[in-house]
Parts: C-alpha cells; structure tokens; sequence
C-alpha cells in the first residue's frame, strides 16, 4: 500500500480552468503538507494542516484553496488557472510539525 | 540572509570518493534538521535526520551538526553513481505559535563513475 498517494500524477489544462489535486495518507499522521515545486526545483510549502485544522497558510493567492475533509486526507483545489501554476505540486505528511515528512509521488501540472 | 542555504552545485565527485554537502540555516533555535535525497522526476525522501550537535552516522552517510556556527552537513561516504541526485537540507523553523520545516534550494550531485 502507498503510504501517501496523490491524484492525479500529470494534469494538462487550460489557462482559467479550475482543478483539484487529492492526496491521502494511510500512516496515521496528524500532520500534513502541500508544496510546490518550481522549474528550478526548489520546493516551497504552500500549506500545512495539522488534524484537520489550517497551521500554515504562506502567501499562497487566493486561487488556491486547500481543504481536509479528515485527518488522512488533503485536497487542493485551484480556481482560474495561470501559467506561472505550472510545477510539480507534492503533498507530503508527518507525525507532527518538526518531525520527518514523507512525500506521495507528486503531481505534474501543465497550464497552456 | 535565506533561512536555509545550500551551494546549489552541479558537485561532481568520481566513483568511491567522499561527497560532501554543506547547509546554512539563519533560526539559531532551529531544532530539527534533516537531508532528503531526490532522484530527478522522483519526490523526496528521507536520508538522515540530526537533533543533537556532533555526528551521526547510518551506513554512508554522516550528518554533522554544528548549532553554534549554525550548519548542518551530509558526507557521503565510497560515492556510489547510483547516488547522483539533488539533497535538499531542511530545517526547522520556530515561528510564534507552530514550527515550520523549511528546505534549502538543493545541492545536485553528480557521481561520475
């Protein structure tokens, strides 16, 4: 079983449309992430939610939107795409803020 | 100044030399401190995690820890071309109410056989 998986693993779209990224976890973690990662491969956080609840909100626009339905889930939803949404977007989770995170597979976003 | 630092490389070191990676943070409590490995196309995973100064060895790979001159590094030990990736040192970070694990830009490393 996949510790933490995401879908889907490449999404290809036009520039306005909106899109939803889903990510589950089956370790039983409190905490979990979204990141994004840029061209130039640098991985910034976006959010991190700890047992349902919004920890870290970085300056992330409006667009994006995250929402945890439970403990073991973390969806991202993006409204009105833009180019520049273009990257590998990685859900990751951990037992707790300053522990080990472990990443899913990440997903592959191309905005045309 | 950069929370995390990394020199961003290319590092190239031949098969069976010693690859050392170097990391900078700026939170002098900093109490976490880790290095992932990412294999291109792939997504991070764990190498080694630090919490205490000195070093900690796993196989190898060692992490030193320096929390006066505010570094971490990874060495890696008989370099292997099957190591040739990006290692990103992540660091965390204390903010007012909750903690947050920042990651470096990555060093690229490439093991030439």
């Amino acid at each position: 079983d996949t510790a933490v998986s995401q879908t889907p693993k490449y999404l290809v779209t036009q520039m306005g449309n909106d899109k939803s990224i889903k990510c589950e976890q089956n370790l039983g973690h409190d905490t979990m992430y979204w990141y994004k990662q840029d061209s130039k491969k640098f991985l910034k956080i976006m959010f991190s939610y700890n047992n349902k609840e919004l920890i870290i909100n970085e300056t992330v626009p409006n667009r994006f939107s995250p929402k945890s339905p439970d403990k073991a889930h973390l969806n991202l939803h993006i409204n009105s795409l833009e180019l520049g949404d273009s990257a590998v977007y990685f859900c990751a989770s951990g037992l707790a803020e300053r522990e080990t995170q472990y990443f899913g597979p990440g997903t592959r976003l191309l905005v045309l | 100044q950069k929370e995390v630092e990394q020199n961003s490389g290319p590092l190239s070191v031949p098969e069976g030399a010693i690859a050392s990676l170097n990391c900078t943070y700026s939170d002098r409590v900093s109490q976490s401190f880790f290095w992932y490995r990412q294999y291109s196309g792939k997504s991070p995973e764990l190498i080694m995690s630090i919490y205490s100064n000195g070093d900690k060895e796993d196989g190898r790979f060692t992490a030193q820890l320096n929390k006066a001159s505010q570094y971490v590094s990874l060495l890696i030990r008989d370099s292997q071309p099957s190591d040739s990736a990006t290692y990103l040192c992540a660091v965390n970070i204390r903010k007012t109410s909750y903690d947050k694990v920042i990651f470096g830009p990555g060093t690229s490393l490439s093991v030439i056989p």
